[in-house]
């Protein structure tokens, strides 16, 4: 069973466009991020959430809404997409003791 | 703001090498740091995660050290085997998670 999974793993999608990325998890973890590693492989934390709701909001366009329906899950959805958001976008969960537990990404490319 | 700094960039050596990766931090105020492993097109994978009261912790081949006062930590991995090929983040928690920019270790057989 993978503890944090991600769909899709791949996206490719035009300029203007609006798609999601989903998260779930099956740790029990009350609390989740969401990252962007840019082509540099810098990653950076984007959203926070602790139990369905935001603790952390980086400096982050508002076209980017996370959503978390369940502690299980949380979505990021993205509106009128630019080439700019192409990157890897990586869902973590924080265990009880402080430990970080990863996705396996998702590749989002703009065209 | 917290800053974190990997050096080197890229590091190369022949199998068998024992090697150290640094990770230095400018804000001493963390709850732990943890050392990541990416390989290619891949997810990050916990390595070991070292709270701020504690200076080591060790797992088979891999020992992290971690010195708050003076902002350092580093990941020593013993008789480097070529799967050890890798991208290595460091991660320091304060009010949130602040990553380094990686090592990429090549360990030639």
């Amino acid at each position: 069973d993978t503890a944090v999974s991600q769909t899709p793993k791949y996206l490719v999608t035009q300029m203007g466009n609006d798609k999601s990325i989903k998260c779930e998890q099956n740790l029990g973890h009350d609390t989740m991020y969401w990252y962007k590693q840019d082509s540099k492989k810098f990653l950076k934390i984007m959203f926070s959430y602790n139990n369905k709701e935001l603790i952390i909001n980086e400096t982050v366009p508002n076209r980017f809404s996370p959503k978390s329906p369940d502690k299980a899950h949380l979505n990021l959805h993205i509106n009128s997409l630019e080439l700019g958001d192409s990157a890897v976008y990586f869902c973590a969960t924080l265990g009880l003791g402080n430990e970080q537990f990863f996705g396996p990404g998702t590749r989002l490319t703009v065209l | 703001k917290q800053e974190v700094t990997q050096i080197p960039a890229a590091l190369s050596v022949p199998e068998g090498e024992n090697l150290v990766l640094n990770c230095s931090f400018t804000d001493s105020a963390i709850y732990n740091l943890q050392w990541f492993r990416q390989d290619p097109g891949k997810g990050l994978t916990s390595l070991l995660l070292i709270q701020s009261s504690q200076r080591e912790q060790t797992s088979g081949r891999l020992n992290a050290s971690l010195d708050k006062s003076s902002g350092r930590s580093t990941l020593y991995i013993a008789a480097s085997q070529p799967g050890d090929s890798a991208t290595y983040l460091c991660a320091a928690h304060g009010n949130q998670f602040y990553f380094g920019t990686g090592t990429s270790l090549t360990v030639i057989p």
